[in-house]
């Protein structure tokens, strides 16, 4: 199975500020990434789509990047709405695998 | 617009089978562009992905090797529904469980609302 490790765990953050989310996978899967945001008692909702594409509806603040192992979920100014969970998964093949989960928490 | 509504019993004894059913609106299960999954989602494990069923000519089945002894999801086309029944269940099976449709092999895009299953006698 493909790992994949995220960090940080959890981080504080201000309104306003630039938050950086890593994701690591245990091999090569191109830009077969995902990135999710789950709010408490909700299902996982899509962020990030194919390592760096948007998902519809989705404000652009968001963004995502890399390929290969090594990849990014980048909040470019952070609001009220987006304190919550994010986790990456892998969909280069079966079975599916995500991150442990980061916390975004505020300061 | 895709939506996944989830049914199924929320307390479940230990030794007996644990089934949900996923309803689908606004998709069929027998499109040739999605899969159908089931997810789920403990403290101890995290989310960990059950299994999927999809069509492609013929219906393909993909589990967990962790499950896969025990794990069956089944489409149920006279309905439009697809359906998890995991047998043997211990208290590690305590989780919220999802269905999820993944278009294209690529993203899971629709979620149903989650089902908290606990396992305890």
């Amino acid at each position: 199975d493909i790992q994949m490790t995220q960090s940080p765990s959890s981080l504080s953050a201000s309104v306003g500020d630039r938050v950086t989310i890593t994701c690591r996978a245990s091999q090569s899967i191109s830009t077969y990434l995902n990135w999710f945001q789950q709010r408490p008692g909700k299902a996982p909702q899509l962020l990030i789509y194919s390592a760096s594409s948007l998902q519809s509806g989705v404000p652009s603040r968001f963004s995502g990047s890399g390929s290969g192992t090594d990849f990014t979920l980048t909040i470019s100014s952070l609001q009220p709405e987006d304190f919550a969970t994010y986790y990456c998964q892998q969909s280069y093949n079966t079975p599916r695998t995500f991150g442990q989960g980061t916390k975004v928490e505020i300061k | 617009q895709v939506q996944l509504q989830q049914s199924g019993p929320g307390l479940v004894k230990p030794s007996q089978t644990l089934s949900l059913t996923c309803a689908i609106s606004g998709d069929s299960v027998s499109s040739n562009s999605a899969a159908w999954n089931w997810i789920r989602q403990s403290p101890s494990r995290g989310l960990e992905w059950l299994g999927r069923t999809y069509y492609r000519s013929k219906w393909y089945n993909d589990y967990a090797l962790s499950v896969k002894s025990r794990i069956t999801i089944n489409p149920d086309t006279s309905k439009n529904q697809f359906s998890l029944q995991l047998n043997s269940v211990t208290p590690e099976d305590t989780a919220v469980y999802y269905c999820a449709r993944d278009t294209n092999f690529q993203y899971f895009h629709h979620w149903g609302q989650g089902t908290l299953v606990t396992v305890s006698s």
